[in-house]
C-alpha cells in the first residue's frame, strides 16, 4: 500500500526555520514528482512546492521562493521541506502529496499524508 | 502564474440533487485538472484527473468534464458522505494553482 507519513511540525517563533519530512512507503520516491501543500486554519489549500520524479527539478510558489528548501533523500525514502524565516501567516497543515504517473514532472495527487501542524507564534 | 476560479464559493443541496461545480483557468491548460474532495481534519482526496477520469475506487456518481479553460464536476445524485469542500486544481504548469474550493453543504 502506498503511503506518505509526514513529521517535524511544530511551534515556531516568527523569524525562525523548521524543517519537514515525509516518509513514503510502497512506492519508489525517486519515481515520482512530490509537492507540499499548506493549508491555514479555516482556509483553502495552497501548493507550495513541488520536485519532480525525473531529473529531480524543483519548483516554488512566488511567496516561499528564496526560503523554503524541497529536497529527497532516497535511500531514506523521505521527502523533505526546509523552512526559513517564517512568518505568522505561514501557521498551517502541511501536507505532502504523490504525483500519480512514474516519471512525470507534475501530475494529480493520488496520495496524500496526513499532514503535520507548523504555528508559527511568538 | 495560472489563476483558477472555482464556483460557487458556497452550495446547499439536498440528498438526491445533482451538483454542479464549475473551475476556470486564466488560460488554457489542456484537460491538466484534478478534482478533490476535502472533509474536515482530513487530507484532500483525488475524485477526478485529467479533467474527466475517474480515480480507482471513487464512485461513479462523481463526473468530470472541459478543457482549455473551462471545466466541471457533476455529482449526479448527492449521497449524505458527499457533503464536504471540493478543489480544482491545474496542473499544466509550475506553480501548481488550486481553486478557492466550494463548500458543499446540507439543505
Amino acid at each position: 500500500e502506498e503511503q506518505l507519513v509526514e513529521s517535524g511540525g511544530g511551534l515556531v517563533q516568527p523569524g525562525g526555520s523548521l524543517r519537514l519530512s515525509c516518509e513514503a512507503s510502497g512506492f519508489s520516491l525517486s519515481s515520482y514528482a512530490m509537492s507540499w501543500v499548506r493549508q491555514a486554519p479555516g482556509k483553502g489549500l495552497e501548493w507550495v512546492s513541488g520536485i519532480s520524479g525525473r531529473g529531480g527539478s524543483t519548483f516554488y510558489a512566488d511567496s516561499v521562493q528564496g526560503r523554503f528548501t524541497i529536497s529527497r533523500d532516497n535511500s531514506k525514502k523521505t521527502l523533505y521541506l526546509q523552512m526559513n524565516s517564517l512568518t505568522v501567516e505561514e501557521t498551517a497543515v502541511y501536507y505532502c502529496a504523490k504525483g500519480m504517473v512514474a516519471n512525470g514532472e507534475r501530475d494529480a495527487f493520488d496520495i496524500w499524508g496526513q499532514g503535520t501542524m507548523v504555528t508559527v507564534s511568538s | 502564474a495560472i489563476q483558477m476560479t472555482q464556483s460557487p464559493s458556497s452550495l446547499s443541496a439536498s440528498v438526491g440533487d445533482r451538483v454542479i461545480i464549475t473551475c476556470r483557468a486564466s488560460q488554457g491548460i489542456r484537460n491538466d485538472l484534478g478534482w478533490y474532495q476535502q472533509k474536515p481534519g482530513k487530507a484532500p482526496n483525488l475524485l477526478i484527473y485529467a479533467a474527466s477520469s475517474l480515480q480507482s475506487g471513487v464512485p461513479s456518481r462523481f463526473s468530470g468534464s472541459g478543457s482549455g479553460t473551462d471545466f466541471t464536476l457533476t455529482i449526479s445524485s448527492l449521497q449524505p458522505e458527499d457533503f464536504a469542500t471540493y478543489y480544482c486544481l491545474q496542473d499544466y504548469n509550475y506553480p501548481l494553482t488550486f481553486g478557492q474550493g466550494t463548500k458543499l453543504e446540507i439543505k
